[in-house]
């Protein structure tokens, strides 16, 4: 299984600051045929489900505010947030979907500081 | 717009079985990649398993500690995707998300089971 370890657990940033949560997987989930990443970013709000970000590391789902960008390759993934909003508050996670078992980073809680 | 509703959670026994279902509408749910996702009260994601669109080989993967326990099937003609989970366990217990794609790019509200005596 490809393991997925997100950094920091937990981040507390000032407002209009910029957020970064690093992903690392156990493993790379670069698929050399199409050179695509298969690694996905999700925010999570208390009481909603996931919503998705990011996928193939680095495409922003439409909707999605462009202060939010994914960038990385292979095994070494970043989520960042260039200008803290107060609505961005949550959990974020990584996930892989590069093989099966589809694996999900721990989390990591984002707090205004 | 897509929609995903998820249903038949509720309080079991452990040992005891329960199937869940998802309503899909909004897309074309004959062409969609179906997940369910789990989550336990105060923890993070885990994928529980998918089911592939027909056209792409109806494949079913399963995460190891629901192999052989849960199973996951689909029902194009009235937009629905099941999970049948048996021999439920007290670790079982946990908010269930069903999520459509490769990577997750709609989720459902989720529904609870919870395994208890």
């Amino acid at each position: 299984d490809i393991v997925m370890t997100q950094s920091p657990d937990s981040l507390a940033v000032s407002l209009g600051e910029r957020a970064t949560i690093n992903c690392k997987s156990s493993q790379s989930v670069l698929y050399s045929s199409n050179n695509k990443n298969y690694l996905s970013w999700y925010q999570q709000k208390p009481g909603q489900p996931p919503k998705l970000l990011i996928y193939w590391a680095s495409t922003r789902e439409s909707g999605v505010p462009d202060r939010f960008s994914g960038s990385g390759s292979g095994t070494d993934f970043t989520l960042t947030i260039s200008s803290l909003k107060a609505e961005d508050v949550a959990v974020y996670y990584c996930q892989q979907y590069y093989s099966s078992p589809y694996t999900f980073g721990q989390g990591t809680k984002l707090e205004i500081k | 717009e897509v929609q995903l509703v998820e249903s038949g959670g509720g309080l079991v026994k452990p040992g005891g079985s329960l199937r869940l279902s998802c309503a899909g509408s909004g897309f074309t749910f004959s062409n969609a990649w179906m997940n369910w996702v789990r989550q336990a009260p105060g923890k993070g994601l885990e994928w529980v398993g998918r089911i592939k669109s027909k056209p792409d080989g109806g494949t079913i993967e399963y995460a190891a500690p629901v192999k052989g326990r849960f199973s996951i099937s689909r029902e194009d003609s009235k937009k629905m995707v099941y999970l049948q989970m048996s021999s439920l366990r007290t670790e079982d217990t946990a908010v269930y998300y069903c999520a459509t794609g490769q990577f997750f790019d709609y989720w459902g509200q989720g529904t609870l089971v919870t395994v208890s005596s």
